[in-house]
């Protein structure tokens, strides 16, 4: 069985600060994929990054960054210098790469608020 | 590319209606899904198909009936709505995660209101 933790259930932040969204994961798959989606208030759901199991380089995407380490089970989402229209839910998911079972298995979501 | 679309948006049905939630894609997706959205409980599989002609059940399947006749479409029934139903439903959809897995897309959702 897989699963994915998102502890943080809502998280406030002033524009300009950095913010941290924590995931954990649980699997017995050797392959696997870490996913995470932003599902702005319309409603919806928008790929955000994909990352595999055999690849753990951190990722940089402008304000954005992703830390993957296998060690704790974690790939955590940084935004750096937050903006208001970052508010938005974050959701981070996994599939292992088992034929027809790679089905996402998302956490339950972070809500993140920024304000002005 | 309209990518994957949802009709209707919003819909109140009454308890014991039934009713067809449409999803379709136009990338030549193999693999297609329907999810459900909670409050606070993150998205739950509902069914899946591989492949025109074949369907497999999720984690929440119960209440729900596929067919997937198409590559193109793969609508959810609900036969005899019940309040527990109400919830936004989301239609996926993705290459054959066999080849190296890629994205799921998804569709806008429909609001499903059961009273």
């Amino acid at each position: 069985a897989q699963k994915v933790t998102q502890a943080q259930t809502e998280i406030s932040v002033v524009e300009k600060e950095d913010v941290t969204l924590d995931c954990v994961y649980e699997t017995r798959d050797t392959t696997y994929y870490l996913f995470w989606y932003k599902q702005p208030p319309s409603g919806e759901l928008v790929f955000l990054i994909r990352r595999n199991s055999f690849d753990e380089q951190n990722e940089i995407s402008g304000r954005y960054s992703w830390n993957f380490q296998k060690s704790t089970s974690s790939f955590n989402f940084t935004i750096t210098a937050s903006q208001v229209v970052d508010s938005a839910v974050y959701f981070c998911a996994l599939s292992t790469n088992t034929g027809a079972n790679s089905k996402l298995t998302f956490g339950k979501g972070i809500t993140l608020s920024v304000r002005p | 590319n309209a990518g994957v679309t949802q009709t209707p948006k919003f819909r109140i049905l009454k308890i014991g209606q039934s009713m067809t939630l449409q999803c379709t894609q136009d990338m030549n997706h193999n693999y297609m899904y329907w999810y459900r959205q909670d409050p606070g409980m993150g998205l739950k599989l509902i069914y899946y198909s591989v492949g025109a002609g074949i369907t497999d059940k999720g984690e929440v399947p119960n209440g729900y009936n596929v067919s997937r006749s198409t590559t193109e479409d793969f609508p959810l029934r609900l036969e005899l709505a019940a309040p527990s139903q109400t919830s936004v439903y989301f239609c996926a959809s993705s290459w054959d995660p066999n080849r190296g897995f890629n994205e799921q897309f998804f569709g806008p959702g429909t609001r499903l209101t059961v009273l």
